[in-house]
């Protein structure tokens, strides 16, 4: 049963400390996706990646926030320095990302405090 | 105003009810639209996806969509306590790998037995 991963499935941490997050799509999916969700703003995209290129980044505070994928089986997302506001549930989806092929997949979610 | 807006809730509802989730939005462009259904503590997973104006049925839950109205519906019939989750709607104006979903922010369903 294939399915995303993510690490950490919890995260508290101070202010100011870095946060990284990690995310393993599902095996084939070449679209990647990270959200932040949270009750005020609901399900917000940040970045995605398609064939480990970023295609778009707008949704991400790029002084603080940074996605990434190294290779094919690994997508990070790294806050640094971390604060309060950023607590969030951060989830990751991959997708096939060919017309016809929509569906987006979505792992376990990171659940972040930062106190 | 959001390019998407969902009734907030939370909704109540008891066993065997329909129950219909509602979404307006305002981008013209939108032509592909979802319903995704999130349990506590879990992430979203697609419930039914639909493209342009008229009505998709998969077994208790119908998808509709009123593009002239922008306004989008999923009803659920005989509704049952494991359809309790938080259901939120989706949308995107082109297919393919460059498009992106924009959610509404959910709305959260119980069913009482």
């Amino acid at each position: 049963d294939a399915r995303v991963t993510q690490t950490p499935r919890h995260k508290v941490t101070e202010m100011g400390q870095e946060v990284t997050m990690r995310c393993q799509p599902i095996l084939g999916h070449n679209t990647v996706f990270w959200y932040r969700q949270t009750m005020m703003q609901g399900l917000e995209l940040l970045a995605y990646f398609r064939n480990r290129a970023p295609l778009d980044d707008s949704g991400m505070p790029k002084d603080r926030f940074s996605a990434e994928m190294p290779d094919a089986t690994l997508a990070t997302l790294k806050i640094q320095p971390s604060e309060p506001r950023d607590s969030a549930v951060y989830f990751c989806a991959s997708g096939l990302g060919a017309v016809g092929q929509e569906t987006q997949y979505f792992g376990p979610g990171t659940r972040l405090l930062v106190l | 105003q959001k390019e998407v807006e969902q009734d907030p809730g939370p909704l109540s509802v008891p066993e065997g009810a329909i129950v219909s989730l509602n979404c307006t939005y305002s981008n013209s462009a939108f032509q592909y639209f979802m319903w995704y259904r999130q349990y506590s503590r879990k992430g979203p997973e697609l419930l039914m996806y639909t493209y342009s104006s008229g009505n998709k049925e998969d077994g208790r839950f119908t998808a509709q969509v009123d593009k002239s109205s922008k306004y989008i519906s999923l009803f659920i019939r005989d509704s049952q306590p494991s359809d309790s989750a938080t259901y939120l709607c989706a949308m995107k104006s082109s297919t393919g790998a460059n498009s992106k979903l924009t959610f509404g922010k959910g709305i959260t369903l119980s069913v009482r037995p």
